[in-house]
């Protein structure tokens, strides 16, 4: 049982490069998210799905865009990179019903926009 | 106003210190608050949960919530060097539906040998 498997763990990009960031769970999880952590400042969530086919966005979904065509992927893909999107991204699934709310989190992935 | 205040220190005190950790929140809807862990270059993982107002402790871990001041603590007895970690606070006001957690900021600790 992997967990939450996130890859890339780093990478580097171009400004006006664009590449897919890849989560996949083996916990057969409703609900999956992308959030960005960026020092001092918290996770802000991206984008979530409660389950394959719908997706909505979070608090800060401009520059991303994901997809969820099974239950267990959940790839969130930048197009035209910015010096902004810089940060540690994190993937996280739960389970509808959970009775404490918890997530299971990525290892992350660290991306660097130069 | 952030709907969520962290103080991210750093924190640093010696082995053994008894650690106080805080956050503020602006909503009154929350009623879930959480208490995560996050090692260096590692994802967040769930430490404390506690529902509506009270304590709860689990070993050296005790988590508190006010609701009425809107405030929750987090208190580590006998600290060790393996609790060096960034603490982010965590709260929803529903648990049915997808978990949108709003998170802190994180508060950085070292415990020093």
């Amino acid at each position: 049982n992997a967990g939450v498997t996130q890859t890339p763990k780093f990478r580097i990009l171009k400004i006006g490069q664009s590449m897919t960031l890849q989560c996949t769970q083996d916990m057969n999880h409703n609900y999956m998210y992308w959030y960005r952590q960026d020092p001092g400042m918290g996770l802000k969530l991206i984008y979530y799905s409660v389950g394959a086919g719908i997706t909505d966005k979070g608090e800060v979904p401009n520059g991303y865009n994901v997809s969820r065509s099974t239950t267990e992927d959940f790839p969130l893909r930048l197009e035209l990179a910015a010096p902004s999107q810089t940060s540690v991204y994190f993937c996280a699934s739960t389970y509808r019903g959970t009775n404490t709310g918890e997530l299971f989190f990525g290892e992350g992935s660290r991306l660097t926009v130069l | 106003q952030k709907e969520v205040e962290q103080d991210p220190g750093p924190l640093s005190v010696p082995e053994g210190a008894i650690v106080s950790l805080n956050c503020t929140y602006s909503n009154s809807a929350f009623q879930y608050f959480m208490w995560y862990r996050q090692y260096s270059r590692k994802g967040p993982e769930l430490l404390m949960y506690t529902y509506s107002s009270g304590n709860k402790e689990d070993g050296r871990f005790t988590a508190q919530v006010d609701k009425s001041s809107k405030y929750i603590s987090l208190f580590i007895r006998d600290s060790q060097p393996s609790d060096s970690a960034t603490y982010l606070c965590a709260m929803n006001a529903l648990l049915q539906g997808a978990q949108k957690l709003v998170f802190g900021q994180g508060t950085r600790l070292t415990i020093n040998p």
